[in-house]
């Protein structure tokens, strides 16, 4: 059974840093992409950045420069540490795989809050 | 960046009804668009891909259609478990992959 368990959420000031962490189980992050998504309160989805296989790595634009996604192979585990954080980026973060391109299976989701 | 629009914000359907949700590319995307549902709550779940692809365990009540610029993702007869929001996305332009801004479907 396939399954995607994010960790590492919570609430944070402006500025400061946090690392989320995505747990996989019934395949290998090391022969999937993998993605995040994140949901502000109330608004819809907005893609925040992807893992190749081949180790290239591609970001929104609203977080290029503070975000790195990076992953475990050996713990299959995703990661997304997010550095330099504003209130803008308070939101339910999803870890997902990509698959024919689309994302077919998702994490419930971890909450991050920034606020002073 | 490909924008892409959904139509209408908010649909109420009687139970049994068709429901009809439109997604609008703002350039084409060929057939690389997918649909997901998001049930209060809950992550969003993958309903359709390639257009009119049905994810695995998605009911054939759910189907898509579409190409170019112009995509529909159609509940040929709406269940009362079919109450969540609703999203487009394009994946053939990427990075970034797009949302719409997604169809709120609730029970008249």
């Amino acid at each position: 059974e396939v399954q995607l368990v994010e960790t590492g959420g919570g609430l944070i000031r402006p500025g400061g840093s946090l690392r989320l962490s995505c747990a996989v189980s019934g395949f290998n992050v090391s022969s999937n992409y993998m993605t995040w998504v994140r949901q502000a309160p109330g608004k819809g989805l907005e893609w925040v950045s992807v893992f190749y296989v081949g180790g290239s790595t591609y970001y929104a634009d609203s977080v290029k420069g503070r975000f790195t996604i990076s992953k475990d192979n050996s713990k299959n585990i995703l990661y997304l540490h997010m550095n330099s954080l504003r209130a803008e980026d308070t939101a339910v973060y999803y870890c997902a795989r990509v698959e024919w391109d689309a994302f077919d299976f998702w994490g419930q989701g971890t909450m991050v809050s920034v606020s002073s | 960046e490909i924008v892409m629009t959904q139509s209408p914000a908010t649909l109420s359907v009687s139970p049994g009804e068709r429901a009809t949700l439109s997604c609008r590319a703002s350039q084409s995307v060929s057939s690389n668009l997918a649909w997901y549902q998001q049930k209060p709550g809950q992550a969003p779940r993958l309903l359709i891909y390639e257009t009119s692809t049905r994810a695995t365990g998605i009911p054939a009540r759910f189907s898509g259609s579409g190409s170019g610029t112009e995509f529909t993702l159609t509940i040929s007869s709406l269940q009362s478990e079919d109450v969540a929001v609703y999203y487009c996305q394009q994946y053939n332009n990427w990075p970034p992959w797009t949302f719409g801004q997604g169809t709120k479907v609730e029970i008249k």
